[in-house]
């Protein structure tokens, strides 16, 4: 089964800071999801993605396959930036089943 | 736009209730999933279907059940509530089997046991 690891757990920036957050996983897969969960519980996805990198806004994510690492980064932080985001892989490798997710980075932007 | 949306935002019952979360998804998708999410745990899955009247259980069914009797809806069930149950549950749809499909979460259901 594989394993997600995040870091870092707990994140405080001050507005206008560039962000990165780090997700690693165990087993070789074919896809990797990120996810968005504002304060008040809805989860919302960012971004999945199978090889190097992808766009959205100031958002930012890339995968390295090969090291089994994936990357999310956050141009000039806003406080609305500030949530926790997921990143979630397939458990066995490949593409099939249902996700594992990662536990988490609560990100606190500051003004 | 796909809709997942919860029957409750935050509900409070009392031990041994029976309690029923409902989940209702508007785009045809053929997986549902309900999720337990506790701090530092992260998010666990209790259940999902794939179909109708079809289930799996997830990494923690122990203390539920789910029904799904149409594709669009499917329920989580607490034969009988424990304190220990308290938490947040999400509910999500999916398209396809595959991890390569988008997943869509409803709000949450913030469920306290007294």
């Amino acid at each position: 089964k594989n394993e997600v690891e995040q870091s870092p757990q707990n994140l405080t920036a001050q507005e206008g800071e560039f962000i990165t957050i780090n997700c690693s996983y165990s087993v070789g897969i074919s896809a990797l999801h990120w996810l968005q969960q504002h304060p008040g519980g809805g989860i919302v996805s960012l971004f999945m993605l199978s090889s190097g990198k992808k766009k959205h806004g100031r958002l930012i994510a890339t995968i390295n396959i090969q090291e089994k690492h994936s990357s999310l980064h956050i141009t000039a932080s806003h406080p609305r930036d500030s949530a926790v985001y997921i990143c979630a892989v397939p458990p066995r490798g490949g593409s099939q089943g249902n996700l594992i997710f990662g536990k988490g980075t609560k990100l606190s932007v500051k003004p | 736009d796909v809709k997942v949306t919860q029957s409750s935002r935050y509900l409070v019952k009392r031990t041994g209730e029976k309690v029923f979360l409902e989940c209702v998804q508007d785009m045809d998708h053929e997986n549902m999933f309900w999720y337990r999410q506790d701090p530092g745990l992260g998010l666990r899955l209790i259940y999902f279907s794939y179909d109708v009247k079809m289930k799996e259980k997830g990494d923690i069914p122990e203390g539920y059940s789910v029904s799904r009797e149409k594709k669009e809806r499917f329920s989580l069930i607490l034969e009988s509530a424990s304190t220990n149950q308290t938490s947040m549950y999400l509910c999500a749809s999916r398209y396809g089997t595959s991890g390569t499909y988008e997943q869509y979460f409803g709000p949450g259901t913030r469920l306290t046991v007294t």
